[in-house]
């Protein structure tokens, strides 16, 4: 299985702090890297697909880079409605797996 | 516009078998290129998916549960079914359906762009 690591598990941020994530998997996955945003008692909502595609919706304040095994999901100028746990999916082959979630938190 | 309901028992027993059922709305589960898959999230835990099915009837089971998962597709209602045997207390979870959408030779490697809103699911005796 590929394992996905992400960093921090947790940070806190200011309202205008820009946020980096990191992912990083445990092999080769090319740029099949997936970004989600959870909110409390909510499903999860995609934001950034094959490691930089923006999903339709998205602020473009959200934005997401890297290949093979790394990976950053960058957030620019953070707003109130950005704090929130963020989790990578490496969809490269099954069993689909998910990094462990980073909660972003108020400072 | 798509959406995707699950639905089944809040509460089961340990050794029971859960069934949940996902409804997608707005998209038929047998359009090419469609696969609707189960992922569980454990209280305050990270997400794992658990199972897959294509719009041919093509399935995918993480190894860790497949001995105790069925995913099955009901094309007649537009319904994906999940069915987990031997219940136990590390299962309670809420359960989401979640779609992947593609063409037919890059649905495999799409994300999961529309999701369900979760059932929780509770095991005890």
């Amino acid at each position: 299985d590929i394992q996905l690591t992400q960093s921090p598990s947790s940070l806190s941020a200011s309202v205008g702090d820009r946020v980096t994530i990191t992912c990083r998997a445990s092999q080769y996955i090319s740029s099949y890297l997936n970004w989600y945003q959870q909110k409390p008692g909510k499903a999860p909502q995609l934001l950034v697909y094959t490691a930089s595609s923006l999903q339709s919706g998205v602020p473009s304040r959200f934005s997401g880079s890297g290949f093979d095994t790394d990976f950053t999901l960058t957030i620019n100028s953070l707003q109130p409605e950005d704090f929130a746990t963020y989790y990578c999916q490496q969809s490269y082959s099954p069993p689909l797996t998910f990094g462990g979630g980073t909660k972003v938190e108020i400072q | 516009h798509i959406t995707l309901k699950e639905s089944g028992p809040t509460l089961v027993k340990p050794t029971q078998t859960l069934t949940l059922t996902c409804t997608l709305s707005g998209l038929s589960v047998s359009t090419s290129g469609v696969g609707v898959a189960w992922i569980r999230q454990p209280p305050g835990k990270a997400l794992e998916w658990l199972a897959l099915v294509y719009w041919d009837d093509d399935k995918r089971y993480n190894p860790s549960l497949k001995t105790r998962l069925t995913i099955t597709m009901d094309t007649s209602k537009n319904q994906v079914v999940l069915i987990v045997t031997n219940m136990d207390p590390v299962d309670t979870a809420t359960y989401y359906c979640a779609l992947r959408r593609g063409s037919s030779s890059d649905v495999g490697t799409s994300p999961f762009g529309d999701w369900g809103q979760g059932t929780p699911v509770s095991v005890s005796s």
